[in-house]
């Protein structure tokens, strides 16, 4: 069963914009993960952000992440009809056996 | 190319049949998982392997699904007899150790259609 939910389940938006997607949780993890997934394709790791951490950089991601309220929240800027895909958030814990926990995702159309 | 790969890509088969899917993880990555994603849907993890034993198995996998990994290289996911609610891309990852720093990394997935 999926550890928790994100959402939007959908968001539309044009090239330019920024795209905020946030991802909700329910047990203690060691890190989250975000992956994007291009339609009928495999899963690609975007970015890791650990339990001590609250923010994270790569690029044109940001990641946050705040344990007390189980929350993380993926920033995408300056987006691109490239980034068009579907955005999974992931949890992982040691006491887990280290397996990833996947929301049900957020369907992302950017609009050239 | 030294990822994760698995075959077939796609498997289109009859209810009532099995089938076998075949994961080859990156080489050296003892820590092999499955991952089952119907459409719409995050992915949900199946069982997992540390080299040869298999540590964990979700309830997701019926009596009807098996996974072996003989040697602690590549791994086998056999669903037999299989039903319509079975169509799902099967996903496989592979990682270097158990502990949570360590990535996954997936292969580009099996899809299962059962007609």
């Amino acid at each position: 069963s999926q550890q928790g939910e994100e959402d939007p389940q959908a968001l539309s938006i044009q090239e330019g914009e920024n795209a905020t997607m946030n991802c909700s949780y329910k047990t203690s993890i060691n890190n989250l993960q975000w992956y994007r997934q291009n339609s009928g394709r495999g899963l690609v790791h975007l970015i890791l952000i650990r339990s001590n951490e609250r923010e994270k950089h790569s690029g044109r991601l940001r990641v946050t992440l705040d344990t007390s309220k189980k929350s993380s929240s993926l920033l995408i800027t300056a987006s691109r009809a490239a980034d068009t895909a579907s955005y999974f958030c992931a949890t992982q814990a040691d006491l887990q056996g280290g397996k990833l926990i996947f929301g049900q995702g957020t369907e992302l159309s950017v609009k050239p | 190319d030294t990822g994760v790969s698995q075959n077939p890509r796609h498997k289109i088969t009859k209810r009532g049949q099995n089938v076998t899917f075949r994961c080859d993880p990156i080489s050296e990555h003892n820590r092999l998982y499955w991952y089952r994603q119907t459409l719409g849907q995050g992915p949900e993890f199946l069982t997992y392997f540390q080299n040869e034993a298999q540590l964990e198995k979700s309830r997701l996998l019926s009596d009807r699904f098996s996974a072996e990994r003989p040697k602690g290289s590549f791994s086998t996911l056999e669903i037999q007899r299989t039903e319509q609610g079975d169509s799902a891309m099967y996903l496989c990852a592979s990682s270097l150790g158990a502990a949570s720093w360590y990535e996954q990394y997936f292969g580009p997935g099996t899809r299962l259609t059962v007609t």
